[in-house]
């Protein structure tokens, strides 16, 4: 079992740029997270899908900011534009329902906006 | 408001030093509450899920237990590999089905040789 995938490891991009953010989860997980984590604000969740649907985007913080699943073992987040504030590291997760075990995260995508 | 509050935010411990972290929460509907440790770079790492007031799990140097209001992470002997940040979320019953999991900040430990 590899794990939750996310790619790239790292991205520094320029103000205004579009930043696309990866994530494999763990294959037989229906639900999938995707996190923001800060030193200021911790993890946040920014939106959640069950079995490929979007399920609760309330954290995503404004219309820049988008995610898909397309089929059970991909989902992207996409940022567009991209600003400095945006700086974090992206985090995705991935469970089976009804799983005692809570979420499996994978190792982050640290975004630096300049 | 914090739904998750941990505490302290960061501890030094020797070798050997046993102590205590602390994770308090205001949620309506319990449905389970997580630890996680997270290594630099890493993303968190289940650790315990306790759903129950007065139940206890333990893995290793580490005993987790849980109130009605708070839970603790109790590290015995701890060792320089314990360093770590250790993450609590709670898990709240929302509308009869699984609502997601709200992290505290967590508390930073280092144990020193």
């Amino acid at each position: 079992d590899a794990g939750v995938i996310q790619s790239p490891r790292h991205e520094v991009t320029e103000m205004g740029q579009e930043v696309t953010l990866r994530c494999k989860p763990i294959s037989g997980h229906n639900s999938l997270f995707w996190y923001r984590q800060t030193m200021m604000r911790g993890l946040e969740l920014l939106i959640y899908f069950n079995n490929n649907v979007p399920i609760d985007d309330s954290g995503m913080p404004e219309d820049r900011f988008s995610a898909k699943m397309p089929n059970a073992s991909f989902s992207t987040l996409k940022i567009q534009p991209s600003e400095p504030r945006d700086s974090a590291v992206y985090f995705c997760a991935s469970r089976r329902q009804g799983s005692n075990y809570g979420y499996t995260f994978g190792s982050g995508t640290r975004l630096t906006v300049v | 408001e914090d739904q998750v509050t941990q505490s302290p935010e960061a501890l030094r411990l020797q070798e050997g030093e046993s102590s205590s972290l602390n994770c308090s929460y205001t949620v309506s509907g319990l449905r389970g509450l997580f630890w996680y440790r997270q290594d630099p770079g890493k993303g968190p790492e289940f650790l315990f899920t306790l759903y129950s007031a007065g139940e206890e799990k333990e893995k290793e140097r580490l005993k987790a237990t849980l109130t009605k209001k708070e839970s603790f992470l109790h590290i015995t002997a701890p060792k320089p590999e314990d360093s770590a940040t250790y993450l609590c979320a709670v898990q709240e019953v929302k509308g009869g089905s699984q609502g997601n999991l709200i992290f505290g900040k967590g508390t930073k430990l280092s144990v020193k040789p």
